[in-house]
């Protein structure tokens, strides 16, 4: 079974600090995606990536985010100056026919 | 108004019995995805359609495009259901492949 994998699966970081978060999608598939989830609210589209660029992304997904794909297996996410309310459970998610998620990473921003 | 409707939103069954899931969307879409998340988090996708029916063992998926609706059945419920269930529609407009997540269902299935 295929699968994406996420790590760290926990990052606690203090307010103001730089986190890259890392993915290691499923090898044949050709669009990547984050999602976020703040606790107890719904899933939340930031950004999709396709052929080495990003492909669509929300309002959420401002200049403090960015994404790549440095060597052709990881896709991460870097979060500037991050900020309390940046504290949530991050998915990311690979597709070719069918979607698959990794398990999340919990940021906790303090 | 949310752009992906779930019902109901929480559900609490005897074991055995039998489960619906209600999803309704509001624009055209080329997808539906319905996933499953634990509490811990993580998401597993139980399936993708994009027209009639599907079935992978007590789990049975169904969509109506020119509803705009879909519905997860689970037959012979059991405790490990317990979950929270997903519905996402994928091509939201016509525009995207992201999928756009519904609030979702706490099922919860007492023994």
């Amino acid at each position: 079974e295929p699968e994406v994998t996420q790590t760290p699966s926990h990052q606690v970081t203090q307010m103001g600090q730089e986190v890259i978060l890392r993915c290691v999608p499923i090898s044949n598939h050709l669009y990547f995606y984050w999602y976020r989830q703040i606790l107890g609210q719904k899933v939340e589209f930031l950004v999709s990536f396709y052929n080495n660029e990003i492909s669509e992304k929300s309002e959420i997904f401002d200049d403090q985010f960015s994404v790549e794909r440095p060597d052709g297996s990881n896709f991460t996410l870097k979060i500037r100056s991050t900020k309390l309310e940046d504290s949530a459970m991050y998915f990311c998610a690979s597709s070719g026919y069918e979607a698959f998620f990794g398990q999340g990473t919990r940021l906790t921003v303090v | 108004k949310n752009e992906v409707e779930q019902s109901p939103q929480n559900l609490t069954a005897q074991e055995g019995e039998f489960i619906t899931i209600n999803c309704s969307y509001s624009v055209g879409i080329s997808a539906l995805h319905w996933l499953q998340q634990h509490p811990g988090g993580g998401i597993v996708s139980l399936f993708m359609l994009s027209s009639g029916k599907k079935k992978h063992g007590r789990l049975i998926a169904t969509i109506n495009i020119q509803e705009k609706h879909s519905s997860l059945h689970i037959t012979a419920s059991h405790p490990r259901d317990s979950a929270v269930y997903i519905c996402a529609p994928e091509g939201y407009g016509g525009a995207t492949n992201k999928l756009i997540f519904g609030t979702g269902t706490l099922l919860a299935v007492q023994p």
